[in-house]
């Protein structure tokens, strides 16, 4: 069964510095999602993208966030500079972008700010 | 702006018994997800629901449109269905984005 996948599953960066995290969605997909997940709270809806474009952002990306799809495959969100609360687990998702549609969710990478 | 309320936020039962976690969700949000989230992170989705009742083994999801309302109840519990029950709502708009609620800890005691 196609599945989404995250690289990596961990990493650690230092306060300030740039992270780029890596999605592949499922082929055939139309509408990509990052949400992330502070320890211990909710779910939180940063950005969704389609036909190459952000369709909708949340409050929390600001101007340090960047998403981008590079090639057909990979969806990437990019961190420019690094904060101790930005610290938490990222989720991919993608669907077909149909309201019916079930979102697909990638593993997730957790991401450790020192 | 987009709600979603659930509870309990935790729950602990015995092996077998009958589970139901609740949801209610705001004026804004046309569709639910029930999602299961287990102790390493991954998400899966287990139903979407716009209207009606769906069934998938022993777990059972019903909305109530007009009162916003969404139940998930799993029959026969078994302490493998021990995990986190996330409720999210779809926005009716635009992408679809999902509005999560803060889950229910399940514990299934055998």
């Amino acid at each position: 069964e196609p599945e989404v996948t995250q690289t990596p599953s961990h990493q650690v960066t230092q306060m300030g510095q740039e992270v780029i995290l890596r999605c592949v969605p499922i082929s055939n997909h139309l509408y990509f999602y990052w949400y992330r997940q502070i320890l211990g709270q909710k779910v939180e809806f940063l950005v969704s993208f389609y036909n190459n474009e952000i369709s909708e952002k949340s409050e929390i990306f600001d101007d340090q966030f960047s998403v981008e799809r590079p090639d057909g495959s990979n969806f990437t969100l990019k961190i420019r500079s690094t904060k101790l609360e930005d610290s938490a687990m990222y989720f991919c998702a993608s669907n077909r972008g149909q309201i019916t549609d079930t979102q697909y969710f990638g593993p997730g990478t957790r991401l450790t700010v020192l | 702006k987009n709600e979603v309320e659930q509870s309990p936020q935790n729950l602990t039962a015995q092996e077998g018994e009958f589970i139901t976690i609740n949801c209610s969700y705001s004026v804004g949000i046309s569709a639910l997800h029930w999602l299961q989230q287990h102790p390493g992170g991954g998400i899966v989705s287990l139903f979407m629901l716009s209207s009606g009742k769906k069934k998938h083994g022993r777990l059972i999801a019903t909305i109530n449109i007009q009162e916003k309302h969404s139940s998930l109840h799993i029959t026969a519990s078994h302490p493998r269905d021990s995990a986190v029950y996330i409720c999210a709502g779809i926005s009716g708009a635009g992408s679809y984005q999902l509005t999560f609620g803060k889950g229910t800890k399940l514990s299934v005691i055998p």
